[in-house]
């Protein structure tokens, strides 16, 4: 089945430097990769999610990359600011036609400090 | 906010209970994932439920049974409860339809089993 290894666990940075967590996967069969954001007490939050048909997205202050070949993709968060301080999931999953399981790493614990 | 509820948010069993959980999904959604989070790690895919049967399982006991009704909503029962229960129950809502894969986490159940 398919892993999902996630690094690093802890990302301390300084707000308005840039964040980067990276994320491998096994399956070459994946083809959807989402990235949560998920606050103290709170369920996680879609923050922004890549096909396999695309190398890179963007949305405003976070991007996503993905490299097939070696099964490795990235989020990169810009011009951090303290309320981007949360733990952060990345996932893969296929795109099949009967169920979408998804398989997630370990998280990264990122602190902004002011 | 995603628009997923669920009920209770928070719940204290002893073990050898039983315990159902309650998921609403979001408008226009036809399909519930259930997922297992224990402290400090990701989440971990329990089943799928779409138009009210099982669509996918993960590696979990058949102590872990689940529902969804016509108005897809679901429920998440777990029989003979044990302390490694534990954990931060969420569940996801998406639109399985064409293979999309995007899910939206409500904010969680917490169980503790003493």
């Amino acid at each position: 089945g398919e892993n999902v290894e996630q690094h690093p666990s802890t990302l301390s940075v300084q707000e308005g430097d840039s964040a980067v967590i990276k994320c491998t996967y096994s399956d070459s069969a994946s083809n959807y990769f989402p990235w949560y954001k998920q606050e103290l007490g709170k369920g996680p939050q879609l923050i922004i999610d890549i096909r396999s048909n695309v190398g890179e997205k963007k949305d405003q202050r976070i991007a996503v990359t993905l490299n097939k070949t070696a099964k490795h993709f990235s989020l990169h968060i810009t011009e951090t600011q303290p309320e981007d301080s949360a733990v952060y999931f990345c996932a893969a999953s296929r795109k099949t036609d009967s169920w979408g399981k998804f398989q997630f790493g370990a998280g990264t614990q990122v602190v902004v400090t002011p | 906010e995603t628009g997923v509820t669920q009920s209770p948010t928070h719940l204290i069993k002893t073990r050898g209970q039983q315990v159902t959980l309650r998921c609403s999904s979001q408008s226009g959604h036809n399909t519930v994932s259930w997922y297992q989070q224990a402290l400090g790690q990701g989440p971990q895919f329990i089943f799928q439920y779409y138009r009210e049967e099982e669509n996918g399982r993960g590696n979990f006991p058949p102590r872990f049974s689940g529902l969804q009704f016509p108005n897809y909503s679901s429920e998440l029962n777990v029989n003979a409860l044990e302390l490694d229960d534990s954990a931060l129950y969420l569940c996801a809502s998406s639109a399985l339809a064409g293979g999309n894969n995007e899910q939206f986490f409500g904010p969680g159940t917490r169980l503790t089993v003493l």
